[in-house]
């Protein structure tokens, strides 16, 4: 399978610890996005690159966060000083942007995070 | 700014019967719709999207959806559910070019 694959799937950190999800996108698509989603709730945009470039952070993205793509591959998502209320799912997903408008972002299974 | 709204947060169904669950978006320009599935601990799986043409659309396991303009509408169909249909059903909207933003979700709850 050669879907949007999310690592880890779940963690569990106590509050005030740095935590790092990573991200690999289905491997042609240079769309690259970061979504949250917590308990009851759709999921929230945060962030999304084009290639390695980041093109736009949602006001959600504190500067605790911090989203990388390196070369316009995986990407890695950064928490500092988590807090309580960081807990949530954190979704990756990925699209190919041949022109406009773009059509089906695929999801990976999302990374589970539980600050204690 | 766009946004969706999801007036159910859950809908109860018995096996075999039809459902139909609502989703509103506003924006002001053009829009590109879609509803997502989410079964438990999972990420989302599209069943279906309209970017233009009929605005009848049809999905994956025998979901279809309506765009409805005057009503700002995209309402989701399934003429006979099964118990499998259980899960969380999302509408989205998008501009075409950047973000998704979703409503808040309607659990689909099939008994038998």
């Amino acid at each position: 399978d050669t879907g949007v694959s999310q690592d880890p799937r779940h963690k569990i950190t106590k509050r005030g610890q740095n935590v790092t999800f990573r991200c690999d996108p289905i491997s042609e698509h240079n769309r690259l996005y970061w979504y949250r989603q917590t308990l009851g709730q759709g999921p929230e945009f945060l962030t999304y690159f084009q290639n390695e470039a980041q093109l736009e952070k949602s006001r959600l993205l504190s500067d605790r966060f911090s989203a990388e793509r390196p070369k316009g591959s995986f990407s890695t998502l950064e928490i500092q000083r988590t807090e309580q209320g960081d807990s949530a799912m954190y979704l990756c997903a990925s699209s190919l942007a041949a022109g406009a408008p773009e059509g089906e972002a695929f999801f990976g299974q999302g990374t589970r995070l539980t600050v204690v | 700014a766009q946004s969706v709204t999801q007036l159910d947060s859950q809908v109860p169904v018995f096996e075999e019967a039809p459902v139909e669950l609502r989703c509103n978006y506003s924006s002001s320009v053009s829009v590109y719709l879609f509803w997502y599935v989410q079964y438990p601990n999972q990420g989302l799986q599209l069943l279906l999207k309209y970017l233009s043409g009929s605005t009848l659309v049809k999905g994956i396991n025998g979901f279809e959806a309506e765009f409805n303009k005057s009503q700002t509408s995209f309402h989701l169909r399934k003429p006979s559910v099964h118990i499998s249909d259980t899960a969380e059903y999302f509408c989205a909207v998008s501009d075409g070019f950047q973000k998704l933003v979703f409503g808040t979700g309607t659990r689909l709850l099939v008994s038998p």
